[in-house]
């Protein structure tokens, strides 16, 4: 079984600092998927990282994986309120089987 | 545009009862899966289908099935429902594995 830990689990952050949310995973995944979700709403899909080294970045998140580390990284960069979501990474092993982080819930204060 | 829907949005039963949960997509992905959310545990999966007739067990399957009869539905039952079941479900489908997985909104599944 994979297991995928993020921390912080809960963010509080200023608009226009910048942080970083963190995801370890327990053993050899792949692909790394990150998905944003609102509340009471549906997740919506960030990035996908399908090699060691990947970045990606959309606006102000940026995200890295580290197969070596088993780590990913989802940076946010001058946050605004609109950032504000819970934040998932999910990895899938050699079975496809997905197996998601308890989640990030961020919070941006003005 | 192509959407996945989830039927119903809500639901009440009690426990013991058959219930199923509608998934229905117009991607025409091959790939569809259905987890369970529930605060603490972020989504679990159920059980994923690569293709019409494919269906796999996820790492929550005991007490619901699936089945997959064509490319855009799948179903997910749950035979004899109890009150653990009490979660919100999510439907996903997706391209391939290597792409990103569209999800339904969600169904709020209650069971007293």
């Amino acid at each position: 079984e994979l297991k995928v830990e993020q921390n912080p689990l809960f963010l509080s952050m200023q608009e226009g600092k910048n942080y970083t949310i963190y995801c370890n995973y327990s053993t050899t995944s792949d692909r790394l998927y990150w998905y944003r979700q609102d509340p009471g709403k549906s997740l919506e899909s960030l990035f996908v990282l399908l090699s060691n080294g990947a970045v990606k970045q959309e606006g102000r998140l940026m995200a890295s994986l580290d197969t070596k580390a088993r780590l990913s990284t989802l940076h946010i960069t001058a946050a605004v309120h609109d950032l504000s979501a819970t934040y998932f990474c999910a990895g899938a092993n050699t079975g496809n089987q997905f197996y998601f982080g308890t989640g990030t819930s961020l919070t941006v204060i003005p | 545009d192509a959407e996945i829907t989830q039927s119903p949005r809500h639901k009440i039963t009690e426990t013991g009862r058959q219930v199923t949960l509608a998934c229905h997509q117009t991607w025409n992905h091959n790939n569809m899966f259905w987890y369970r959310q529930d605060l603490g545990h972020g989504l679990r999966l159920i059980h994923y289908s690569y293709g019409v007739h494919d269906t796999n067990k996820g790492e929550v399957s005991d007490g619901y099935s699936v089945s997959r009869s064509n490319t855009e539905d799948l179903p997910l039952t749950l035979e004899s429902a109890a009150s653990s079941q009490t979660s919100v479900y999510f439907c996903a489908s997706s391209e391939s594995i290597e792409r990103p997985q569209h999800f339904g909104d969600g169904t709020r599944l209650s069971i007293l």
